[in-house]
């Protein structure tokens, strides 16, 4: 089966930039969508189709997806984007859903 | 506005066959492109997918639980329904439907999710 690989976690300073990596096998021929999920909440979609963001996700918010790695890139962090970060893709072969292990992501 | 809400037990014990219903509303279920899906996540632990069902009744599981889930939908009630048969301590968490849309690139992205139900699985 298909399998999305993330760092356990990940930690930035205020004000810097934070990546987020989700590794799989061919994963730049994939669509790739994050979701952002804060302690208590549920989960919330910041981008999908590799780099696009829904209405009402900050500009601070952007992602790439190219051959083996996609990344999501959270620049001027802030408190408050201390989260759980998740990849998602479809697997063409399974034909099935698959979601990456997540992403602690820390602000120091 | 899309609004999704889960409803079903807290406690179920070992060996019982769970039964969980999202009841939404601000889409309906047989719009092309449209889903409901089920995700779960234990205390402390990821999000872990379970099921999705399509507008056209097409349905697909992960493939790990497929032989203990069955998603249905009923569309006069603007309901999706999951079951997990055979409960086991190890099912315990919050489970999440959510609101699934087809783009041009992939077939399924959850924009819209409910706030989450805890099950207890406990004799």
């Amino acid at each position: 089966s298909y399998v999305l690989t993330q760092p356990p976690s990940v930690s930035v300073a205020p004000g810097k930039t934070a990546r987020v990596t989700c590794g799989g096998n061919k994963i730049g021929s994939k669509s790739v969508h994050w979701y952002q999920q804060k302690p208590g909440q549920a989960p919330v979609l910041v981008v999908f189709d590799d780099s696009d963001r829904p209405s009402g996700i900050p500009e601070r918010f952007s992602a790439s997806n190219s051959v083996n790695t996609a990344t999501l890139t959270i620049s001027r962090v802030e408190a408050g984007d201390e989260a759980d970060y998740y990849c998602q893709v479809w697997d063409t072969i399974l034909d099935h859903l698959v979601l990456g292990g997540g992403t602690k992501l820390t602000v120091l | 506005q899309i609004t999704l809400k889960e409803s079903g037990p807290t406690l179920v014990k070992p060996t019982q066959t769970l039964t969980l219903t999202c009841t939404f509303s601000g889409f309906s279920l047989t719009s092309s492109g449209v889903g409901v899906a089920w995700i779960r996540q234990p205390p402390g632990k990821a999000l872990e997918w379970l099921a999705l069902i399509f507008w056209d009744d097409d349905k697909r599981y992960s493939p790990s639980l497929k032989s203990r889930l069955t998603i249905t939908k009923d569309t006069s009630k603007n309901q999706a329904v999951l079951t997990v048969t055979n409960v086991d301590p190890v099912d315990t968490g919050t489970y999440f439907c959510a609101h699934s849309r087809g783009t041009s690139l992939s077939p399924a992205v959850f924009d819209y999710w409910g706030q989450g139900t805890l099950v207890t699985v406990s004799s």
